[in-house]
């Protein structure tokens, strides 16, 4: 199975800060990736299909970008509501494998 | 209104069985790919199975394989999962959700229903 692994695995950041997330995959996946975020008790979100594609109404202050085994997520401006944890899903093949996730908490 | 409501969790002793149910509404339920994705308490997502429009083709994850079985009925708008010989290891979250395809490239699970809890313990 391949292997997804993200970094930082959470970091503290104000309203306002730009932020970015990475997440590599153990070989290369195309632009097969997704992003998701999860707030404590809810079922987790579609942010960002196929790398970069943004999920329809998600603001466009998240954005995706990679191809291969690098991709990065960012938070132009962060927002009181974006402080959750988020993953990076690859969907190249089977199993469908998950990253680690990383949490986003105030400063 | 797409709506996906999972039923069925509970507490079960190691080795036991447990069907979890998802009801499905709000669009048309037989034309899209369905999966289950588990989150263990405190920590992050596995995605468990996923199964085609009209249940010919299943995949699941290594650690389930052999005991757990994805079914749907597309009569009935609902998706299932058999869950046999339990470990605690199973104890989790399970949410059921749509797989969405574009124009045949995979997109995400694009509505998710709100979990039911399968606690595995004596």
């Amino acid at each position: 199975a391949i292997q997804m692994t993200q970094s930082p695995s959470s970091l503290s950041a104000s309203v306002g800060d730009r932020v970015t997330i990475t997440c590599r995959a153990s070989q290369g996946i195309r632009n097969d990736l997704g992003w998701y975020q999860q707030k404590p008790g809810k079922a987790p979100k579609l942010l960002i299909y196929a790398a970069s594609s943004l999920q329809s109404g998600v603001p466009s202050r998240f954005s995706g970008s990679g191809s291969g085994t690098d991709f990065t997520l960012t938070i132009s401006s962060l927002q009181p509501e974006d402080f959750a944890t988020y993953y990076c899903l690859q969907d190249y093949n089977y199993p469908f494998t998950f990253g680690p996730g990383t949490k986003v908490d105030i400063k | 209104e797409v709506q996906l409501v999972e039923s069925g969790g509970g507490l079960v002793q190691p080795g036991g069985s447990l069907r979890l149910s998802c009801a499905a509404s709000g669009f048309t339920f037989s034309s899209y790919w369905m999966s289950w994705v588990r989150q263990a308490p405190g920590k992050g997502l596995e995605w468990v199975a996923n199964i085609k429009q009209d249940g010919s083709e299943k995949y699941y994850v290594d650690s389930v394989k052999g005991r757990f079985t994805i079914s749907r009925d597309n009569a009935k708008n609902s998706l299932y999962l058999q869950m046999n010989s339990l470990r605690a290891e199973d104890t989790a979250v399970y949410y059921c959700a749509r797989d969405r395809f574009d124009y045949g490239d995979y997109v995400g699970f694009d509505y998710w229903g709100q979990g039911t809890l399968v606690t595995v313990s004596s």
